[in-house]
């Protein structure tokens, strides 16, 4: 069966400090992968996704970028942290092609700037 | 651009009461339409999904949804809600095609069951 890893599950950083969190997906192959920010009171905001290995499309102008080194690997990175980036990011996959199959998501990171 | 609106952000019920969560899309073609739900401490996991045929939809749990196109909506019910159902809902939608999956979900909807 396929499953969704995300780490840290928690993180606590300073403004202007570097991020990296990971997102690794297993038993599956060639998966497209997502990354959302979910804010309390506003359901989840679609970052970035990503249909292939150094493939990867930003949806909203930001502090972040997104990665993916791997097939099956998504990491969320900032080389100087802001307030603004404080939140929960979620990672999720479907699989490609397939628009009307569901995402799965991981258990996700909160992240609180300092 | 999509938009999705849920109507209700907190709800408050008694057990056994029946349940109705409203949520509305904006979109002119073909979307394929979602509810996840969030448990406390758990990650999002899908309800119920439509993407054609029958527009009742019957999910886990007891669940189901109603696609209405005429009215862009897909209203989630449950005849009989349990303290368990306690959790936050999203709905979600994709445009379907080439969309590549990307989802635009609605603000989403606490759900409390007392007791």
């Amino acid at each position: 069966s396929q499953t969704i890893h995300q780490w840290p599950a928690t993180l606590v950083q300073p403004v202007g400090s570097p991020l990296s969190l990971e997102c690794t997906v297993e038993g599956t192959s060639n998966p497209n992968l997502y990354w959302y920010r979910q804010a309390a009171g506003r359901g989840l905001q679609l970052l970035f996704y990503s249909v292939g290995i150094g493939q990867i499309s930003s949806e909203v102008p930001q502090n972040l970028s997104a990665s993916r080194p791997q097939d099956r690997q998504f990491i969320l990175s900032s080389k100087k942290l802001l307030l603004s980036d404080s939140g929960f990011y979620l990672c999720a996959w479907s699989i490609r092609g397939r628009s009307n199959q569901p995402q799965h998501f991981g258990d996700g990171t909160r992240l609180s700037i300092l | 651009a999509q938009s999705v609106s849920q109507h209700n952000h907190h709800v408050i019920l008694s057990e056994a009461a029946s349940l109705e969560l409203g949520c509305n899309y904006s979109y002119g073609g073909t979307v394929n339409l979602f509810w996840y739900v969030q448990y406390p401490g758990q990650h999002l996991q899908l309800l119920l999904k439509y993407f054609s045929g029958d527009p009742l939809v019957k999910g886990i749990k007891g669940f189901e949804a109603e696609f209405i196109k005429s009215k862009f909506s897909f209203n989630l019910r449950k005849p009989s809600v349990q303290w368990s159902d306690t959790a936050e809902y999203f709905c979600a939608v994709n445009a379907g095609g080439t969309s590549y999956g990307k989802l635009t979900f609605g603000q989403g909807t606490i759900l409390t069951v007392h007791p």
